[in-house]
């Protein structure tokens, strides 16, 4: 069964310092990975995909196959980043796609 | 912009009481989802849907019970509700068959549901 792992429970960073948040996968089929954030009072929303290589709001996270490992990075923290982040694998079923989420990593940037 | 309107913001209930939850989404999206949310446990998936009137079990299913009579809406039933079912319920919708890749998820507001 698939399954994903944030290992940080709460990240805590000073302004303009690099964040990584952590994120390992476990899936023997060919994964594709999201990063969903929510910020205070706001709904989920998706963050970034790797399938999309690209960057938002400053974060990227690359697919590391070998490691299983799918880490959110920043070289900047900034405050608004302050939220919770979510690392979420999804499978393509007969009829659809069905994600699994993990348990979050809250980021809290300090002035 | 896709739009997931859960119809409860907030949900006072008592043990035993049947509860209904309602989401709507207004894009045509043919899967749709519930999730529970607890601190320390992230998302756990209760029940999807791929298609109107087809339902089936995520990875915390007991205790509850889903309907799709419709394309736009999702209702999800807790049957007796319990006290550890005291969470917030996340409603998502996404693009369903014939993608080629793995939609994202467009969420709702979510509910609160306090069972006493």
């Amino acid at each position: 069964a698939q399954r994903v792992t944030q290992p940080e429970k709460l990240l805590s960073v000073f302004k303009g310092a690099p964040v990584e948040l952590k994120c390992n996968y476990s899936y023997s089929g060919s994964p594709e990975l999201f990063w969903y954030v929510q910020y205070s009072r706001q709904r989920l929303q998706l963050l970034l995909r790797h399938i999309s290589r690209e960057s938002i709001k400053g974060f990227t996270a690359d697919l590391n196959k070998g490691e299983t490992s799918f880490h959110l990075k920043k070289p900047f923290a900034q405050e608004e980043d302050s939220a919770m982040y979510y690392c979420a694998l999804s499978i393509l079923t007969g009829g659809g796609n069905k994600l699994t989420f993990g348990t979050g990593t809250q980021l809290k940037v300090e002035l | 912009d896709v739009k997931v309107t859960q119809s409860s913001r907030y949900l006072v209930k008592r043990t035993g009481e049947k509860v209904f939850l309602e989401c709507v989404q207004d894009m045509d999206h043919e899967n749709m989802f519930w999730y529970r949310q607890d601190p320390g446990l992230g998302l756990r998936l209760i029940y999807f849907s791929y298609d109107v009137k087809m339902k089936e079990k995520g990875d915390i299913p007991e205790g509850y019970s889903v309907s799709r009579e419709k394309k736009e809406r999702f209702s999800l039933i807790l049957e007796s509700a319990s006290t550890n079912q005291t969470s917030m319920y996340l409603c998502a919708s996404s693009l369903g068959r014939g993608q080629t890749y793995n939609s994202p998820l467009h969420f709702g507001n979510g509910t609160r549901l306090t069972v006493t």
